[in-house]
């Protein structure tokens, strides 16, 4: 079966540079949500998206910004990037916005600021 | 956290032991879902029980929900060194969709 995709799985970059994660959710799910996991923490829900529109907000950083697309894809644009923001980020998707649903988690994306 | 916390932090048992983790959580929940995480890697949902259930089984998996106490159990039955891995228990609130994790339990299991 499909799973959520998230890509680059690794990405490098300098202090006050930009990043860009994207993530592709399982066909047919119109929900995305982003996760942050700092080392050796438990996952911190950023934001997440309905029907392209921003559903619910949790601690996201003013330096990060978030959208859906017309094709349910997601993207996390984050910029001035700190030493701080190095921490594996994911993307869940579900089928739609509701608290009972459970959701699918991708990969990961790996970022390190150095 | 903005959950609470997850008892044992660690545990490390032998092979066709069971191995059992506890949460707490501090608010209203409409569900619990409890994940897996291989080191580093990808949340994988294991069971989920909604707030007006008290007790759940998936194959060697059993969970428990006590709304009065605002815990849950996750009891893994006949463990394998393929159990190996962080628990994470994760809650969404009424009228919420995020989930809110608590700091997990990781768990080693030794052949």
């Amino acid at each position: 079966a499909a799973g959520v995709i998230q890509s680059p799985r690794h990405l490098i970059k300098e202090k006050r540079e930009t990043a860009t994660l994207k993530c592709y959710p399982i066909p047919r799910h119109d929900t995305v949500y982003w996760y942050q996991q700092g080392p050796g923490q438990d996952p911190q829900f950023l934001i997440s998206f309905y029907e392209k529109m921003q559903s619910d907000k949790g601690s996201i950083p003013d330096r990060f910004s978030a959208q859906q697309f017309s094709d349910y894809h997601s993207e996390l644009n984050m910029s001035s990037l700190e030493l701080g923001d190095s921490a594996l980020y994911f993307c869940a998707s579900s089928p739609r916005v509701a608290s009972y649903n459970e959701q699918f988690f991708g990969p990961g994306t790996r970022l390190t600021v150095l | 956290s903005q959950q609470g916390e997850e008892d044992p932090q660690a545990l490390s048992i032998q092979e066709g032991e069971n191995a059992t983790m506890n949460c707490s959580y501090k608010t209203s929940i409409n569900n619990l879902q409890w994940y897996r995480q291989n080191s580093g890697r990808g949340l994988v949902h294991l069971i989920l029980i909604r707030s007006n259930e008290r007790e759940k089984h998936s194959g060697r998996l059993r969970v428990t929900l006590d709304t009065s106490k605002k815990s849950s159990s996750l009891l893994i039955t006949a463990s394998r060194a393929a159990d190996t891995a962080s628990y994470f228990c994760a809650t969404t609130s009424p009228g919420g969709t995020a989930l809110i994790f608590g700091k997990g339990t990781t768990l080693s299991v030794s052949s």
